[in-house]
């Protein structure tokens, strides 16, 4: 069974510093990777997603992530945050052959300090 | 474009009472899911549908029981609510399974008391 780790409940952060939010999967198979984003009030929203080639996938509002499968990581970068991108972020993994639904992490609440 | 509508947007139901949650999605989505948020266990599935017509149980399904009887519509219903029942509840759908986005409803957040 697939599973993901996100290693930080909370990460506070100052606006213009850089950031990195930690995902680990757990797959005896290969996988497709995703990053969601909750602003307060809202549903989640697709981030951005790692479905093969590449390993280095970027979302328009200037977050990457890289996927890294000798050590079954995604983390999620951006190199200076803004205010608005205070909200929870979540990492999710699915498995190709399509027998199962997404399985997502406990989240991560990034907090970013004027 | 609507994408994915839930009601109510929150309630408060007293322990006992039957409740349905409402969600229609406009996207002709294969697949649909319920989740529930709650603080510090993230999101976690309770049920989902592949198609119109079958549905399957997800992490938590207790207490919850659902029906998909066309491919807009996927009601989630709790038979007779108990507190722990509490918490954010949120539909999402899918083209199909894998690859594909989810995109989720504004959620309903529902007490229980």
């Amino acid at each position: 069974a697939q599973s993901v780790t996100q290693l930080d409940s909370q990460v506070p952060v100052f606006e213009e510093a850089p950031v990195e939010l930690r995902c680990n999967y757990s797959s005896s198979v290969s996988v497709y990777l995703f990053w969601y984003v909750q602003y307060p009030n809202q549903g989640l929203q697709l981030l951005l997603k790692y479905l093969s080639g590449s390993t280095l996938v970027e979302s328009i509002n200037g977050f990457e992530a890289e996927f890294n499968k000798s050590q079954t990581s995604f983390h999620l970068r951006k190199p200076s945050v803004h205010i608005s991108d205070t909200a929870e972020y979540f990492c999710a993994v699915s498995d190709p052959s399509g027998n199962t639904p997404l399985v997502f992490g406990k989240g991560t609440r990034l907090s970013v300090i004027a | 474009i609507a994408g994915i509508t839930q009601a109510p947007t929150s309630q408060i139901l007293a322990a006992g009472r039957r409740m349905t949650l409402r969600c229609t999605q406009d996207m002709r989505h294969n697949a649909m899911y319920w989740y529930r948020q709650d603080l510090g266990l993230g999101l976690r599935l309770i049920h989902y549908s592949n198609t119109a017509g079958t549905t399957g149980k997800g992490e938590v399904p207790d207490g919850y029981s659902v029906s998909r009887a066309n491919t807009d519509d996927f009601p989630l219903t709790l038979a007779s609510a108990v507190p722990s029942q509490t918490s954010v509840y949120f539909c999402a759908s899918s083209d199909g399974w894998g690859t594909d986005t989810q995109y989720f409803g504004p959620g309903t957040r529902l007490t229980v008391l």
